[in-house]
């Protein structure tokens, strides 16, 4: 069955701090990568896409993502949090025209 | 430039009443979504609608129905609430399928 997982619900990381928050997918073939992100009470934001070509892609407010094959992950990253990135993140992928997301994961930054 | 606008924000529902919520997007999008999301599981795709005239069931229909009016407006009833249903909802759509989504605002639904 085709499934995104995001194996942690809730990281907390102190500002200046560099972030990972990762990303499994399960689908018969290479899917469409998404990671959008979340501010309380909003809808959702896109901060990058991968569809093809460079495994590293950059998005916006500083935040990349790598694409890994061999591990079915596309994990999301950050060299330096800042307090205003405290939000909730949500990987999605698909294939064709049913974008399915993974559970979340709720990052708190530490002053 | 309002993007995709979702109403009613919010909704109090008795068990067994109905309603519809109402979505449109003014991008010249062709796919339009339904979403639900809950505490500690993501968004789940209820209903999606690749195109004008066409509609297909994602991961949880049950409970509810779609109606793609035009090219813009993409409704979700709900026939007989239960309480099972209190959510968010969020209704997205995208130029073609496989591009990022816009989402509205959400229309926080409770039913008791």
């Amino acid at each position: 069955a085709q499934s995104v997982t995001q194996p942690d619900i809730h990281i907390t990381v102190s500002e200046g701090a560099s972030l990972e928050l990762r990303c499994n997918y399960s689908y018969g073939a290479t899917p469409y990568l998404f990671w959008y992100v979340q501010s309380p009470g909003q809808g959702l934001q896109l901060l990058l896409k991968y569809f093809s070509g460079d495994t590293l892609v950059q998005g916006i407010k500083g935040f990349e993502a790598e694409f890994k094959r061999s591990q079915s992950s596309f994990n999301l990253r950050k060299p330096s949090v800042h307090w205003s990135d405290a939000a909730e993140y949500f990987c999605a992928v698909t294939l064709r025209d049913d974008m399915r997301f993974g559970a979340g994961t709720r990052l708190t930054v530490k002053p | 430039n309002a993007g995709v606008t979702q109403t009613p924000k919010f909704q109090v529902l008795k068990t067994g009443q109905s309603m519809t919520l109402q979505c449109a997007q003014d991008m010249n999008h062709n796919s339009m979504y339904w979403y639900r999301q809950d505490p500690g599981m993501g968004l789940r795709l209820i209903y999606y609608s690749a195109s004008e005239g066409t509609t297909d069931k994602g991961e949880v229909p049950n409970g509810y129905n779609v109606s793609r009016l035009n090219k813009r407006e993409f409704s979700l009833r709900l026939e007989s609430a239960a309480p099972s249903q209190t959510s968010v909802y969020f209704c997205a759509s995208s130029e073609v399928g496989v591009a990022p989504l816009h989402f509205g605002n959400g229309t926080r639904l409770t039913v008791t």
